[in-house]
């Protein structure tokens, strides 16, 4: 089982230039969501949705943008990476029918540094 | 969201039991405890969850006190590949649609062979 699958593992960006990391999951799942995480901290929410066409900002929105066209896909956008946004960046789903109580299910990261 | 307090680290052996505690004493009547954990080089994973009474999975257990101020989790025998960090966290169940997860530092369980 696929689950939730991010690309790529590893990125390595210059200031200023712009990228998109990808999040798929194949359980159908409504609610999808993305997190950072920094060294010794938790995780902190950036953005989420609810179904394709719904997005919404999480703690930590700014530099960050979101489209959900298919249930599917969720992709994050950094339009200017700063050096601020190097981080291991985390993709959630899970499915909203039964309750929040629901377990998410997180991909493995993407590892983005910014020189 | 209510807070939650664990300890930074803590040390076990392999084989033998594990109780990671949580305190919680701003809990209100509606949050359920939430357990996650982060293996190395991963994304967290579900562990288990509880409302008020204690509960069993196949992964562990949770233990519940009557005042909800505080819960353990159980690791009936631990094994290397529990090495990770733990984190206990409390979810508001409301009508609304946001189903954030609020992570705090959590605690980093080393497991000795």
């Amino acid at each position: 089982n696929a689950g939730v699958t991010q690309t790529p593992k590893f990125q390595v960006l210059k200031t200023g230039q712009s990228m998109t990391l990808q999040c798929a999951q194949d359980m159908n799942h409504e609610y999808m969501s993305w997190y950072r995480q920094d060294p010794g901290m938790g995780l902190r929410l950036i953005h989420y949705s609810v179904g394709a066409g719904i997005t919404d900002q999480g703690e930590v929105p700014n530099g960050y943008n979101v489209s959900r066209s298919t249930t599917e896909d969720f992709p994050l956008r950094l339009l200017s990476a700063a050096p601020s946004q190097t981080s291991v960046y985390f993709c959630a789903s899970s499915p909203l029918h039964r309750g929040q109580n629901q377990p998410q299910h997180f991909g493995d990261g993407t590892r983005l540094s910014i020189l | 969201d209510a807070k939650t307090t664990q300890p930074n680290s803590m040390e076990s052996n392999e084989e033998e039991p594990v109780h990671l505690p949580c305190n919680h004493s701003t809990i209100s009547g509606t949050d359920y405890i939430h357990w996650y954990r982060q293996l190395p080089s991963q994304g967290p994973e579900y562990v288990i969850h509880g409302l008020t009474s204690n509960v069993n999975n196949r992964m562990a257990s949770l233990a519940i006190a009557e005042d909800r101020k505080s819960s353990t989790l159980i690791l009936h025998r631990a094994t290397l590949r529990d090495a990770a960090v733990y984190y206990c966290i409390l979810r508001e169940l409301s009508g609304g649609s946001n189903y954030k997860l609020t992570f705090g530092k959590g605690t980093l369980l080393t497991v000795n062979p």
